[in-house]
């Protein structure tokens, strides 16, 4: 079974930072494309990132919002998607889901999601 | 990248069918064949229903098609059941490489 776990949110400081993990599992994690799409409360979805496999390059993308503050990596070698946040603002306050993408550009699995507050 | 627009709100009777619009532009939905479609229903993880427009994942009831019409996708759900009533996202793949989604559409099963 395909199953994505994410793990790393909590309450943090305007300014702070926070890193999300992603535990993935019943695919092969290193021909997967993978993606960070968050909501914020009583809010519609909103698309944050992706990277690519190595093969593809291992290249990311973002969107326009986080881009230069957060950064998306992966370690293949135990199956584990990261979304590094900097430089947090409260707008950033939201459910953050992990997807894979087992086909090309959609979202087949989703993780249950992490809540990440940001709240002085 | 502005977000897809869709109606606020869709409903229906049991056993009726509904649509729901998603209206991007030519750079997005109207170029690429990359539309997929999500529920989510109140504090779960939305579900993938459609992709490549029209296409459904394993496990997908034939009750959800697809279908798109130059800058505008469409979902329709066929025999409206109680377990529908739930939110309602389209996403497409964008000429910048990225992806954005729809504003979102509340389904109401009257």
């Amino acid at each position: 079974e395909v199953q994505l776990v994410e793990s790393g949110g909590g309450l943090v400081k305007p300014g702070g930072s926070l890193r999300l993990s992603c535990a993935a599992s019943g695919f092969t994690f290193n021909n997967a494309w993978m993606n960070w799409v968050r909501q914020a409360p009583g809010k519609g979805l909103e698309w944050v990132g992706r990277i690519k496999t190595k093969t593809d390059g291992g290249t990311t993308d973002y969107a326009a919002p986080v881009k230069g503050r957060f950064t998306i990596s992966r370690d293949d070698s135990t199956n584990t998607l990261y979304l590094q946040m900097n430089s947090l603002k409260t707008e950033d306050t939201a459910v953050y889901y992990c997807t894979t993408a087992l086909g090309i550009h959609r979202m087949d699995v989703w993780g249950q999601g992490t809540t990440v507050t940001v709240s002085s | 990248q502005s977000a897809l627009t869709q109606p606020a709100s869709v409903s229906g009777f049991p056993g009726q069918s509904i649509t729901i619009s998603c209206t991007g532009t030519s750079s997005d939905v109207g170029g690429y064949s990359y539309v997929s479609w999500y529920q989510q229903h109140p504090g779960k993880a939305p579900k993938f229903m459609i992709y490549d427009v029209s296409n459904r994942p394993s496990g997908v009831s034939n009750r959800f098609s697809g279908s798109k019409s130059g800058n505008t996708a469409s979902l329709t759900i066929s025999g409206l059941q109680a377990e529908d009533d739930a939110d309602y996202y389209c996403m497409s793949y964008t000429s910048s490489s990225v992806y954005v989604f729809g504003t979102g559409t509340k389904v109401t099963v009257l």
